[in-house]
């Protein structure tokens, strides 16, 4: 049973325009999110959090949103560039006091010069 | 630069034969993870250390079994491979457990089983 769920595997983007990455989630007990990228031969690395106390935090060309009534979150890449393409896995974690984290599947991000 | 390094990159094992991964890292964190990625599949925590205790999730198989020898090294055995067990392994590395503090991640080993 996925807990963490992002439902596209794929997204193509153009470069300059807007690139929107969807993951939502199953457990209420999930209290802190993550976004990691992946390229090809590397591991994942960290990319931008969230707690749920809060419905956005941005960094740069990355903004996450977080909307816990819907248990949806959202990266949104603005403006995507070739460098952006990667896998991009969506985690979260119970939380204060808890080392776990639950990842999705990922998404593979195009983005087409 | 500080970073988790992974080695080998690259593991071919016959079935049945034990296999030995290993991790180290130069970031002087606290935690050491294990993690199972199979193709197109999510990370799988398969156990951590926290400095030198050991912590092993649930349904981790008893085929799989970790060494920390140090706060630098941390290695994955798997003692008898199935060819289920082919899969991307992935170390991490956190500062400490008391928050969800950002895991650092190595660039994993593909294992293959024949």
């Amino acid at each position: 049973d996925q807990q963490v769920k992002q439902n596209s595997p794929s997204l193509s983007v153009q470069e300059g325009r807007i690139s929107i990455l969807n993951c939502d989630y199953t457990n209420s007990m999930f209290d802190y999110f993550l976004w990691y990228k992946k390229y090809p031969a590397e591991g994942p690395t960290f990319l931008i959090s969230i707690s749920s106390i809060k419905d956005k935090n941005e960094d740069g060309r990355f903004t996450v949103f977080l909307n816990k009534s819907a248990k949806h979150l959202s990266l949104h890449i603005v403006p995507s560039q070739p460098g952006d393409s990667a896998v991009y896995f969506c985690a979260a974690s119970p939380g204060a006091g808890s080392y776990q984290l639950t990842f999705g599947k990922g998404t593979k991000l195009s983005v087409i010069p | 630069d500080a970073m988790v390094i992974q080695n080998p990159r690259y593991q071919v094992t016959q079935f049945g034969k034990p296999v030995t991964l290993s991790c180290s890292q130069t970031l002087n964190h606290n935690v050491m993870y294990w993690y199972q990625q199979k193709s197109s599949q999510a990370p799988k925590l398969l156990f951590h250390y926290y400095d030198k205790d050991f912590n092993n999730e649930a349904d981790t198989p008893d085929n799989f079994q970790s060494r920390r020898p140090n706060t630098s090294f941390c290695f994955l055995d798997i003692r008898s491979p199935g060819l289920g067990d082919a899969a991307m392994y992935l170390c991490a590395t956190s500062r400490d457990l008391l928050q969800p503090y950002e895991q650092y991640f190595g660039p994993g080993t593909r294992l293959t089983v024949t």
